[in-house]
């Protein structure tokens, strides 16, 4: 059994630039949520995906959008970055309605 | 007001003390994590809690429903025990995150 892995563990983009994130969940999970975390802060709910549905939203704007394929793993987008996207975006796996969540390593995005 | 709030935000201890870290809420939750990430970020669960108190090894959690209030205690504190301690509750499939408490354990 695999667990959560992300890509890429580093990145560097400047204002106004696009990236994607990855994230592939853990085997026989059908959930993937993902997570902002600022330095020196805890994670803030970005949105979760279940079924290649988008299942939950937190206060982020359109500009971040995501995608889940029919593997389960999923994407993060950011388009025209900002400084304070600055931050360390984790997702968590889980089977629908779990109580646990797992987390993979995250993925620093820096933006210049 | 945060829903999440955790105190203290920052701890330091001497090797071998007991250590209390607390999480109080203010929404209505199905489940409380407690959760422990390390510098590079990777985050491991703890422990999660709907009610009473869950052991194991030298960490304790206990939860409060009615008085909406978690605690993580570590028994004869190590340095390997410094890291960041975050309190996150279930609402309802979502998780509100606390800021976390920075733990740093001195030899």
């Amino acid at each position: 059994e695999t667990g959560v892995t992300q890509s890429p563990t580093h990145l560097i983009k400047t204002r106004g630039q696009q990236v994607t994130l990855r994230c592939s969940s853990q085997s026989g999970h059908n959930t993937v949520s993902w997570y902002q975390q600022a330095l020196g802060q805890g994670p803030q709910f970005i949105f979760q995906y279940y079924r290649e549905e988008e299942n939950g939203r937190g206060n982020f704007p359109p500009r971040f959008s995501g995608l889940q394929f029919p593997n389960y793993s999923s994407e993060l987008n950011v388009n025209a970055l900002e400084l304070d996207d600055s931050a360390l975006y984790l997702c968590a796996s889980s089977t629908r309605g779990a109580y646990t969540q797992y987390f993979g390593p995250g993925t620093r995005l820096t933006v210049l | 007001k945060n829903e999440v709030e955790q105190s203290p935000q920052n701890l330091t201890a001497q090797e071998g003390e007991f250590i209390t870290i607390n999480c109080s809420y203010s929404v209505g939750i199905s489940a409380l994590h407690w959760l422990q990430q390390h510098p590079g970020g990777g985050i491991v669960s703890l422990f999660m809690l709907s009610s009473g108190k869950k052991k194991h090894g030298r960490l304790i959690a206990t939860i409060n429903i009615q008085e909406k209030h978690s605690s993580l205690h570590i028994t004869a504190s190590h340095p390997r025990d410094s890291a960041v301690y975050i309190c996150a509750v279930k609402d309802p499939d979502k998780l509100i995150f606390g800021t976390g408490t920075r733990l740093q354990v001195f030899p």
